[in-house]
């Protein structure tokens, strides 16, 4: 069964440095996405992805973050300057189509495993 | 901003039993619901969805039930087996235009052998 794999599976950094997560979407989807959770917290959307661009994002989403689809399979998530609040589980989704269409139409967000990052 | 909301942080039920998990919501543009079963260290899983046009969607084990008049949903395991141990998140989204999901607090379902 196609699956989300995400890259790497635990990162630890320093405050102030530069990470990059990774994830490979399932192949035929279309749209991305990333979440976090910070331990003990619910699961929080970050932003959204379709056709090269952002389509939505948080406001956990600011100047520090960016999204990328460097070439057909891979799509990153950076975090500039990171921060020790930062630390927490990211997980990565996709979905064949968007969540449009009115409530006949629907379709479901499958996640990665996710990346735990650690900041010191 | 507790949009969805799971009242009940852990539940315990003997295995062969029915599990009912609950879960509310507020904003009243939802009209897309979904159920994910998650283990430590391991993204969410899928487990079952359903729209608003419907009360009830049905998956083997895995049953949701959704009363929009009262903004709550559902979701029934029966019978209950040990590998249902795990959190449980309800989840729900717009869908014109808005592909965010926004989730619950999660709750912790023990099979008790």
């Amino acid at each position: 069964e196609p699956e989300v794999t995400q890259t790497p599976s635990h990162q630890v950094t320093q405050m102030g440095q530069e990470v990059i997560l990774r994830c490979v979407p399932i192949s035929n989807h279309l749209y991305f996405y990333w979440y976090r959770q910070i331990l003990g917290q619910k699961v929080e959307f970050l932003v959204s992805f379709y056709n090269n661009e952002i389509s939505e994002k948080s406001e956990i989403f600011d100047d520090q973050f960016s999204v990328e689809r460097p070439d057909g399979s891979n799509f990153t998530l950076k975090i500039r300057s990171t921060k020790l609040e930062d630390s927490a589980m990211y997980f990565c989704a996709s979905s064949e189509r968007r969540l449009a269409g009115g409530p006949m139409s629907g379709d479901t967000q499958y996640f990665g495993p996710g990346t735990r990052l650690t900041v010191l | 901003d507790q949009q969805v909301k799971q009242n009940s942080p852990s539940l315990s039920v003997q295995e062969g039993r029915i599990s009912i998990l609950n879960c509310d919501y507020t904003n009243s543009m939802f009209d897309y619901f979904l159920w994910y079963k998650k283990y430590p260290a391991e993204g969410p899983t899928f487990l079952i969805s359903i729209s608003s046009i419907k009360d009830k969607n049905e998956d083997g084990r895995f049953t949701v039930f959704l009363n929009k008049s009262a903004k709550h949903l559902s979701l029934h395991i029966v019978p209950s087996q040990p590998g249902d141990s795990a959190v449980y998140f309800c989840a729900a989204s717009v869908t014109f235009g808005n592909e965010k999901l926004t989730f619950g607090t999660g709750t912790r379902l023990t099979i008790i052998p």
